[in-house]
């Protein structure tokens, strides 16, 4: 069965400091990644997608950037935190096979990252 | 991207159903309908889609209008355990489209004892 690991579960960063988040999918190939962002009592927010190795679409400019170095690891980075980057951060997959799959294909979602910048 | 209306918040008592309102008048022909909920300090979870006819699962149940301008989730009994907040998406059913998957406010469903 396909799992989504997504760490660290919380973490607490000064403003100005760099940021790496990590997640990875088992048990599928070729998946579509997804970041997302729920700041404090809003909705959530797309900041990344990618259909595969290297092919990152960036939804929303800002500070934040997103790799995908392995077909099932998806990382956002950032260089330097501001405080409005604080939120909780969720990393999705789904599956990606021939186009009219993709619509029938739901997301699977971690458990997420809460974030606070200080 | 095609949008979706709901209403902010809603209430239900334990073991009654619950139905779930969603408009999207500007739906394209190619658009799937998707259902998310999300649980406090959880990711979302998907609940069910569909197209045109109407469709059934475990979780609930959703009712597509037939000019597929409005759709309603239906919880048949409702459970403590059902407060979330609902998200009403619509997928592009067209290469390319597809992929992106936008999140709108939702509607949080309290479910009183």
């Amino acid at each position: 069965s396909q799992t989504i690991h997504q760490w660290p579960a919380t973490l607490v960063q000064p403003v100005g400091s760099p940021l790496s988040l990590e997640c990875t999918v088992e048990g599928t190939s070729n998946p579509n990644l997804y970041w997302y962002r729920q700041a404090a009592g809003r909705g959530l927010q797309l900041l990344f997608y990618s259909v595969g190795i290297g092919q990152i679409s960036s939804e929303v400019p800002q500070n934040l950037s997103a790799s995908r170095p392995q077909d099932r690891q998806f990382i956002l980075s950032s260089k330097k935190l501001l405080l409005s980057d604080s939120g909780f951060y969720l990393c999705a997959w789904s599956v990606r096979g021939a186009h009219y799959e993709s619509h029938d294909s739901p997301l699977h979602f971690g458990n997420g990252t809460r974030l606070t910048v200080t | 991207d095609a949008k979706t209306t709901q209403p902010n918040s809603m209430e239900s008592n334990e073991e009654e159903p619950v139905h779930l309102p969603c408009n999207h008048s500007t739906i394209s022909g190619t658009d799937y309908i998707h259902w998310y909920r999300q649980l406090p300090s959880q990711g979302p979870e998907y609940v069910i889609h569909g197209l045109t006819s109407n469709v059934n699962n475990r979780m609930a149940s959703l009712a597509i209008a037939e000019d597929r301008k409005s759709s309603t989730l239906i919880l048949h009994r409702a459970t403590l355990r059902d407060a979330a907040v609902y998200y009403c998406i619509l997928r592009a059913g067209t290469q390319g489209g597809s992929e992106k998957l936008v999140f709108g406010k939702g509607t949080k469903l309290t479910v009183n004892p």
